[in-house]
């Protein structure tokens, strides 16, 4: 039973196509996230969420839209999708009232924009 | 803002031999998180080690062991006895409160 699930794993669509990509987590924390990896494996962190509420909002372009429908699910919308949106997203979740945890992560969607 | 730097991009070691990974970070704060993730090809993330700022005894686990020099904000990994299996991109992160920042990541290539 896959404790932080993506789908889909892999996906191809054209530019300025709209899409998205779902979260699902059943470990029961409170804190998910958003990371985007580019081709050079730099991981950095989009949006984190915690109990449903908005936390961070790093410097993403508002064609990103992420929404949590309740505790264990956190979306990811990318409207008007460009070329340099290709890259793999990681979705992660945290527990814990001290966040001293670490993150699990789900396997990763792979965006390709073509 | 906080910064974690990992100036090794590529490292190679020999199968059974130790290899040391380094990591430096920038922070004001004095309670804080760090780990190191690996991620093999298969992409998965997955935690290696990880050390509470607080706590002035180096983390370790199995072959794993890290030295943490709290204020030269540095956080290496060593990774003794290297195995086929331990090749992967490993990344060290830093967390305080809800974020968790990671360097660039350094490719680790184990040599049979």
């Amino acid at each position: 039973d896959t404790a932080v699930s993506q789908t889909p794993k892999y996906l191809v669509t054209q530019m300025g196509n709209d899409k998205s990509i779902k979260c699902e987590q059943n470990l029961g924390h409170d804190t998910m996230y958003w990371y985007k990896q580019d081709s050079k494996k730099f991981l950095k962190i989009m949006f984190s969420y915690n109990n449903k509420e908005l936390i961070i909002n790093e410097t993403v372009p508002n064609r990103f839209s992420p929404k949590s429908p309740d505790k264990a699910h956190l979306n990811l919308h990318i409207n008007s999708l460009e070329l340099g949106d290709s890259a793999v997203y990681f979705c992660a979740t945290r527990g814990g009232v001290t966040l001293n945890t670490e993150a699990f992560f789900g396997q990763g969607t792979r965006l390709t924009v073509v | 803002a906080q910064t974690v730097t990992q100036s090794q991009p590529e490292m190679s070691v020999q199968e059974a031999e130790t290899v040391t990974l380094s990591c430096t970070y920038d922070t004001s704060e004095s309670d804080y998180y760090l780990f190191w993730y690996k991620q093999p090809p298969s992409r998965q993330m997955i935690l290696v080690i990880r050390q509470e700022a607080y706590k002035q005894q180096n983390a370790t686990e199995n072959r794993f062991s890290v030295n943490f020099q709290k204020a030269a904000k540095s956080f290496s990994l060593k990774i003794s006895d290297s195995q086929l299996g331990d090749a992967a991109m490993y990344f060290c992160a830093y967390s305080r409160d809800d974020k968790i920042i990671f360097g660039k990541g350094t490719r680790l290539h184990i040599l049979p």
